[in-house]
């Protein structure tokens, strides 16, 4: 029963650097979410996705990427890094959208210094 | 804009209290509203989903209202226990289905 799955739990970038944070799920869920979660701020969507190829904008899209290349990946990229990226990130997925419950992973913690 | 809130932000009961949770939210047009859960260090779980056409939702000691006009919900915990110890997390599905979070109320049970 893996469900949704994030690599890495931890890491630390230099101001700059780039990475990419991978999410993959095994309940053939269509649609596929990027949140990252700050104190105080809740959940704040960054992108999503509702099926294999398709991404869009959230709520804070600036200074990330994605893309959705296979049904159950779907990976964020932040192409240089800066320090206030500096939070906990949270893949979550669906069968239809929010009308149906979510499926988070258990995140991954980055810091930017 | 839609805003969640969540009072209190934190809440310490003992063990075997029933309790309530608060969430509300400003725009009433909503179609559905989530609980979660989220213990330290983990993702959320979803407890209870309430489409806005319902007025509640149960699942063992936990049970979820909703009252879409007055823009609330609670979530009762029947006869708390430690392991119910965790931040529950409030979020409606509104417009253009985004999904808007609460910042939370977390909760400590005490033996």
């Amino acid at each position: 029963n893996a469900g949704v799955t994030q690599t890495p739990k931890f890491r630390v970038l230099k101001t700059g650097q780039s990475m990419t944070l991978l999410c993959a799920q095994d309940m053939n869920h269509e649609y596929m979410y990027w949140y990252r979660q700050d104190p105080g701020m809740g959940l704040r969507l960054i992108h999503y996705s509702v099926g294999e190829g398709t991404t869009a904008k959230g709520e804070v899209p600036d200074g990330y990427n994605v893309s959705r290349l296979k049904k159950q990946n779907f990976l964020l990229g932040l192409e240089s890094a800066a320090p206030s990226q500096t939070s906990v990130y949270f893949c979550a997925s669906s069968s239809s959208g929010t009308s149906e419950k979510l499926f988070f992973g258990s995140g991954t913690q980055l810091s930017v210094l | 804009k839609q805003e969640v809130t969540q009072i209190p932000a934190a809440l310490s009961v003992p063990e075997g209290e029933n309790l309530v949770l608060n969430c509300s939210f400003t725009d009433s047009a909503i179609y559905n509203l989530q609980w979660f859960r989220q213990d330290p260090g983990k993702g959320l779980t979803s407890l209870l989903l309430i489409q806005s056409s319902q007025r509640e939702q149960t699942s063992g000691r936990l049970n979820a209202s909703l009252d879409k006009s007055s823009g609330r919900s609670t979530l009762y915990i029947a006869a708390s226990q430690p392991g119910d110890s965790a931040t529950y997390l409030c979020a409606v599905t509104g417009g253009g289905n985004k999904l808007t979070f609460g910042t939370g109320t977390q909760l400590k049970v005490e033996l």
